[in-house]
């Protein structure tokens, strides 16, 4: 079946500007992660969907970053008034219900900011 | 001090060499752990869940040590296409949803 898909796979764009991200999960799959991986760094958490639970947001790194999960399925991270050290591969996992830890993830977006 | 630490590597062996990665984790509260594998330039894909007891896949063993707080994978007759980075993963505590990954350990396995 269909893996995690995301969607630009490389965005370029100037410091300042604001940039989406979309996610689109596993079909049935009720939890998201959203991620980020710097070079030479592990992954870094920034939020977590769970079906129509209140979204944690405790990684994101600023309020400059913001997600949205509409209708339980598709997701976008959005940066706003990017920076330099925005950038990164930003990954996003789907997993099912009842099996968390196996977490199916997406190619990742990767985003550099000039 | 890092909730998950793996020695970075790279670890070089030649084919067939088996090979071994540390992982320490340093919340006692943390329940669930796994070894992930993630290809240069790629996501990363889960490899196995670590138990208690240890489980074995193939080539492939994970260990765990409570009581030093630290899991292992042990790979036998190591292939070519066991070069990637090996992840650990631990939950940040029990029934949470939220894992520390860490920065991984590098594997190349040299013709």
């Amino acid at each position: 079946g269909a893996g995690v898909s995301q969607s630009p796979s490389n965005k370029v764009t100037e410091k300042g500007k604001d940039v989406e991200l979309r996610c689109d999960p596993i079909s049935g799959h009720t939890a998201l992660y959203w991620y980020r991986q710097s070079l030479g760094q592990g992954l870094e958490f920034l939020i977590y969907f769970q079906g129509n639970s209140a979204p944690d947001k405790s990684g994101l790194p600023s309020d400059r970053f913001s997600a949205e999960r509409t209708g339980g399925s598709v997701s976008t991270l959005t940066i706003q008034r990017t920076q330099q050290e925005d950038s990164a591969v930003y990954l996003c996992a789907s997993s099912h219900p009842g099996r968390a830890y196996e977490q199916y993830f997406g190619p990742g977006t990767r985003l550099t900011v000039t | 001090r890092k909730e998950v630490e793996q020695d970075p590597g790279p670890f070089n062996v030649p084919e067939g060499a088996t090979v071994a990665f540390n992982c320490t984790y340093s919340n006692s509260a943390s329940q669930s752990f796994f070894w992930y594998r993630q290809d240069c330039r790629k996501e990363p894909k889960l490899l196995m869940s670590v138990y208690s007891s240890g489980n074995e896949d193939g080539r492939f063993t994970a260990q765990l040590n409570r009581a030093s707080q630290y899991i292992s994978l042990l790979i036998r007759d190591s292939k070519l296409s066991d070069s990637a980075t090996y992840l650990c993963v631990v939950n940040k505590a029990s029934g949470t949803y939220k894992y520390i990954f860490g920065t991984g350990t590098r594997l190349k396995v040299l013709a």
